[in-house]
């Protein structure tokens, strides 16, 4: 079975400009999470999918970042414009079922980085 | 705001010898407490997902304890190998909770 997988695995780009994240969770999978790890800091939830219905999205910096599940499928995660403290690793996550022993599975993250 | 510590940040570890670290967090509103362990560039690898206070889980060379009373869990590695080199992450869930709220990570490095 395949794992969550994320495209691209790097992006290099200058300040102001829009950068898509794009996260594949396992097939079957109706829970989504967007989570960030800021150099030096700790992972930090961003927000939650189920399906294609936003759960939670209390996570979210500001209103330059915009996710979307259409189809309840594959995600994306739109940063626009990206700001320079905008960079770090963007990890996807998905589970099968909501409850106290859900294992979230995790992809290997996008690495930003905004100049 | 959720606080979730990790001690010690970075641990150096003889092969073969044995080792723990420990994660702490909110003793109230629990509802499970992950561990996972991390490669830079890899996938975060779930170990353990941990609900019951006394939990004792294992797998292979690793186990881990929890204790939800006083807001701390243990994680050994026995026998460390080189393998065994990567960052172990903790992360808490409260009742109500989305989604994980993480340690910074214990680095652990494994000399030959």
């Amino acid at each position: 079975e395949a794992g969550v997988t994320q495209f691209p695995s790097h992006s290099v780009i200058e300040k102001g400009q829009t950068v898509t994240l794009r996260c594949d969770p396992i097939s079957g999978h109706d829970n989504l999470y967007w989570y960030r790890r800021v150099m030096g800091k700790e992972i930090k939830f961003l927000l939650h999918f189920v399906k294609e219905s936003k759960q939670d999205e209390s996570g979210m910096p500001n209103n330059r970042f915009l996710a979307e599940r259409t189809g309840g499928t594959y995600s994306t995660l739109k940063v626009q414009p990206a700001e320079l403290e905008d960079s770090g690793v963007y990890f996807c996550a998905s589970s099968h079922f909501r409850g106290a022993r859900e294992t979230q599975y995790f992809g290997p993250g996008t690495r930003l980085l905004v100049l | 705001i959720l606080n979730v510590e990790q001690s010690p940040q970075s641990l150096h570890v003889q092969e073969g010898d044995s080792t723990n670290f420990t994660c702490s967090f909110p003793s109230s509103n629990f509802y499970a407490l992950h561990w996972y362990r991390w490669e830079t560039a890899k996938s975060p690898e779930a170990l353990f997902v941990m609900t019951l206070n006394g939990d004792e889980k294992k797998k292979g060379r690793i186990s881990a304890t929890l204790n939800t009373k006083e807001g701390y869990s243990y994680l050994y590695i026995k026998g460390s190998q080189p393998e065994d080199s990567a960052t172990y992450l903790c992360a808490f869930k409260g009742g109500g909770a989305d989604g994980l709220t993480f340690g910074k990570g214990t680095h652990l490095i494994i000399q030959p």
